[in-house]
């Protein structure tokens, strides 16, 4: 089982400052890393695709970076609405496995 | 609009069993490869299970291997998992996601979730 993780666990951020998430694979898994962000009480919504791939719909200030066992979630000008928990997501091998989440509270 | 509707979820005894449904609409069902995935209250994301657009199965999560079974009615635009000898610690929120068309991820549209508690 490839096993990610995050850091860091939790991130406490003024606004317009710079986040950086990241997530480390146990083994390669190329660009099959997805990240995903879940507000309180509410369902997963796809931020990232394939490590680097923009989604429609999802403000500009997200961006992914990263490939093999190493990837970042940048979110730019943090605003208030951007608390939340990140989590990464492999795709590359059974069974598909979450990171443990990081969660973003604003100051 | 893209909608998937969880039910089925409730309160069940150890041992006991429970049927999960997930209702698509908005999108073209048929060529869509869904997911459940849980989370346990308080706690991270666990993929559970996920099925291609032809009724094969991307497989299971260890801990649900063997009691679980994903399954999909294309006629009917769901898809549903029948969850035998259920154990305390899969109580969660089960969240049916599907998948971009030809895809098999990443998940780009989540249901609501319906939550299972099981608990004697």
């Amino acid at each position: 089982e490839i096993v990610l993780t995050q850091s860091p666990d939790f991130q406490s951020v003024t606004p317009k400052e710079k986040v950086t998430i990241t997530c480390r694979a146990s083994q390669s898994i190329g660009s099959s890393l997805h990240w995903y962000q879940q507000k309180p009480d509410q369902s997963p919504k796809l931020l990232i695709k394939y490590a680097s791939q923009s989604i429609s719909g999802v403000p500009s200030r997200f961006s992914g970076s990263g490939s093999g066992t190493d990837f970042t979630l940048t979110i730019n000008s943090l605003e208030a609405e951007d608390a939340a928990a990140y989590y990464c997501h492999q795709s590359s091998s059974l069974p598909f496995t979450f990171g443990p989440g990081t969660k973003v509270d604003i100051k | 609009e893209v909608q998937l509707v969880e039910s089925g979820g409730g309160l069940v005894q150890p041992g006991r069993s429970l049927r999960l449904s997930c209702a698509a609409s908005g999108f073209t069902f048929d060529d869509s490869a869904m997911h459940w995935v849980r989370q346990a209250p308080g706690k991270g994301l666990e993929w559970v299970s996920g099925i291609n657009w032809n009724s094969g199965s991307l497989g299971y999560a260890d801990s649900v291997k063997g009691r679980f079974t994903i399954s999909r009615d294309n006629a009917k635009n769901s898809v549903y998992l029948q969850m035998n000898s259920l154990r305390a610690e899969d109580t969660a929120f089960y969240y049916c996601a599907k998948a971009p068309v030809g895809s098999y991820f990443p998940f780009d549209f989540w249901g609501q979730g319906t939550l299972v508690t099981v608990s004697s």
